[in-house]
């Protein structure tokens, strides 16, 4: 059973370019989390998704960043017109049920901003 | 805002002491408490969910415990090992997102 892919693992961007970060979670799950870690600091929720939906969106800037997991294919972290505060390291996890069940982490997508 | 404190930020050890660190977070409608261990350029891997007041759990030489009713959880490893060097982390289920702490940062020196 393979693991929570994310790809890329390493995304350069312009200051004003789209960044767009994919997830595949875990067969079987369909809870996905995302998850920023700016540099010097911990890992901070961004986004809850099952299926089709956004649960939860707390953690997300209100402007730029939008997520969707469609029915089909693998979640998607979308940045439009990127700035230099949004290099970070971005992590996808997933779960089988519910968000207390255990959380599985993919290797994240280490964003840089030129 | 909801605040999970862990201690210490860092910890040097020798191979084969034992150690302990310290996760603090809200008493108040808790859910479950969640303990990641994460090596450098690696994902974070899972050790323990919490849910009980009282619960232990134990993983080979990790072992954790909780205390709900006054907010904290214990992460201990015996006989310290260089491969348990890591960043500790900690999070607290707010109902249905995990908040983490800034973790704790252990080497263990051969």
């Amino acid at each position: 059973n393979a693991g929570v892919m994310q790809n890329p693992r390493h995304l350069v961007r312009r200051r004003g370019q789209e960044a767009r970060l994919r997830c595949s979670p875990m067969k079987g799950h369909s809870h996905v989390y995302w998850y920023r870690q700016l540099p010097e600091e911990g890992l901070k929720f961004m986004v809850y998704l099952q299926k089709e939906n956004i649960i939860d969106e707390s953690g997300m800037p209100k402007e730029r960043f939008s997520a969707e997991f469609p029915k089909e294919g693998p979640s998607i972290l979308r940045i439009q017109q990127v700035v230099r505060g949004d290099s970070a390291a971005y992590f996808c996890a997933s779960s089988p049920l519910k968000p207390g069940d255990t959380q599985y982490f993919g290797p994240g997508t280490r964003l840089t901003v030129l | 805002i909801l605040n999970v404190e862990q201690s210490p930020q860092s910890l040097h050890v020798q191979e084969g002491d034992s150690t302990n660190f310290t996760c603090s977070f809200p008493s108040s409608n808790f859910y479950a408490l969640h303990w990641y261990r994460w090596e450098t350029a690696k994902s974070p891997e899972a050790l323990f969910v919490m849910t009980l007041n009282g619960d232990e759990k134990k993983k080979g030489r990790i072992s954790a415990t909780l205390n709900t009713k006054e907010g904290y959880s214990y992460l201990y490893i015996k006989g310290s090992q260089p491969e348990d060097s890591a960043t500790y982390l900690c999070a607290f289920l707010n109902t249905d997102k995990l908040i983490f702490g800034t973790g704790t940062r252990l080497q263990v020196f051969p």
